[in-house]
């Protein structure tokens, strides 16, 4: 069936520093990708997406690009702030359903 | 964009009673939606697949009697908890798929029980 594996966390950073969050999948077919924040206590927010291979997804500074040829999704962000300490989901979707990775802790200190 | 609602946000209950959660789709059929389970600092895990119009599809190890869901309309799918024990406590969001199969989470519903 379908996995996400992501970047075991929690990842602490300093403001401004530069963000990785690794992303690999499992998928039968060409599923879309998709990275979701969670701030604590709230539901999921998309935070940006792929639909085919080499599309490069973006928002608010976080950028993923859908490689093929390496079934990765993985997410950056060239300088964080403290607003973004979150929790990181990559999910691919396939027909409507999807498959979440594990989820990575983001703290970003001042 | 597209608006998943979810109500109620937050609930408690007692032990041994049932706990009804709606799942609505704002501005578009849903011909599908889906639930899933998050445990405090854990992944989504998909529960089921609601169909409308036919009997939801549950994934491996979830008890269909324990979580009776029903697709009402195109546009509500709701899930309940019966006989609800502290270990059904969980943080249970829905989604729905648009005709372009982009999905839509709702906000999620944090359901307590003592």
């Amino acid at each position: 069936g379908d996995s996400v594996t992501q970047m075991e966390g929690p990842v602490t950073l300093s403001e401004e520093a530069f963000l990785t969050i690794n992303c690999t999948y499992t998928a039968t077919g060409y599923p879309s990708l998709f990275w979701y924040v969670q701030y604590p206590g709230e539901g999921l927010q998309l935070l940006l997406k792929a639909t085919k291979a080499d599309d490069k997804g973006s928002n608010k500074g976080f950028e993923a690009t859908y490689r093929k040829e390496t079934t990765s999704f993985h997410l950056e962000k060239g300088s964080v702030q403290v607003s973004d300490s979150a929790v990181y989901f990559c999910a691919l979707s396939g027909a409507g359903k999807s498959t979440f990775g594990d989820g990575t802790t983001l703290t970003v200190k001042p | 964009g597209a608006v998943v609602s979810q109500h109620p946000s937050w609930v408690i209950c007692k032990s041994g009673t049932s706990v009804k959660i709606e799942c609505r789709s704002l501005d578009f059929q849903a011909t599908t939606m889906f639930w899933y389970r998050q445990f405090p600092k854990q992944s989504l895990m998909l529960m089921a697949t609601s169909n409308e119009g036919s009997k939801a599809t549950y994934e491996q190890g979830v008890e269909k009697d324990k979580f009776l869901i029903n697709h009402a309309s195109l546009t509500l799918s709701t899930l309940t908890v019966t006989s609800a024990h502290p270990e059904d406590s969980s943080f249970y969001i829905c989604s729905a798929p648009d005709r372009t199969y982009e999905q839509y989470f709702g906000p999620g519903t944090r359901l307590t029980v003592t």
